[in-house]
């Protein structure tokens, strides 16, 4: 099945301790992003990846850190996780960017910072 | 800056009514519009796209429309059910950078 998957789904660590959340799509998609979700402010870009090692900021990039050495991996690192990243996250990954091609989008990891 | 409103912002309709669900974007500078559902804690799901230069999509009851000179786009749902219960979320792709764009949803609940 053509899908996107994200590990963990639920996660709880305590402010300061380094954390990762990993994605992994299977349709051989070239772009990849992530995303958060918080209430009232719907969600928003955090950083993408048009290709292998080819990544750059989205429009809340602050205190994420991504890398993408691989095609079908793109992990979001939290090196120093605060309770303002407390949110819902999304992996999200396309074919590639053009009019043609929407997003599909992982399950959701739901962190919490204590 | 491009900005997506969704209105309403909640829905409640019997079952079997026919509804629509608006979305409106303020730049016309777009690849594609992408409609999505979400269930309450969980991922999301594509639903239908319209690319930019097409009109409406269509998938089982479900048909998107899209109006790029005007910035509005709606979700046309018929003969509702509960299962159709969700939140539904608008989301353009800009030209200018990759970022989808989102609205902030209308939650649609279908009463039986």
């Amino acid at each position: 099945e053509a899908q996107v998957t994200q590990n963990p789904r639920y996660l709880i660590t305590v402010t300061g301790k380094k954390l990762t959340v990993t994605c992994s799509q299977n349709m051989n998609h070239e772009y990849m992003s992530w995303y958060r979700q918080d209430p009232g402010l719907g969600l928003r870009q955090i950083y993408y990846s048009m290709n292998v090692e080819v990544t750059d900021k989205g429009d809340v990039p602050e205190g994420y850190k991504v890398s993408r050495k691989e095609k079908r991996n793109f992990p979001l690192i939290l090196e120093s996780p605060s309770p303002n990243q407390t949110s819902l996250y999304f992996c999200a990954s396309s074919l590639r960017i053009g009019t043609a091609y929407g997003y599909t989008f992982g399950s959701g990891t739901r962190l919490t910072v204590v | 800056k491009q900005e997506v409103t969704q209105i309403p912002a909640a829905l409640s309709v019997p079952e079997g009514e026919n509804l629509v669900l608006n979305c409106s974007f303020t730049d016309s500078a777009i690849y594609n519009l992408q409609w999505f559902r979400q269930d309450p804690g969980k991922g999301l799901t594509s639903l239908l796209l319209i690319q930019s230069s097409q009109r409406e999509q269509t998938s089982g009851r479900l048909n998107a429309s899209l109006d790029k000179s005007s910035g509005r786009s709606t979700l046309y749902i018929a003969a509702s059910q509960p299962g159709d219960s969700a939140t539904y979320l608008c989301a353009v792709r800009r030209q200018a950078g990759t970022a989808l764009i989102f609205g902030k949803g209308t939650t649609l609940s279908v009463s039986s």
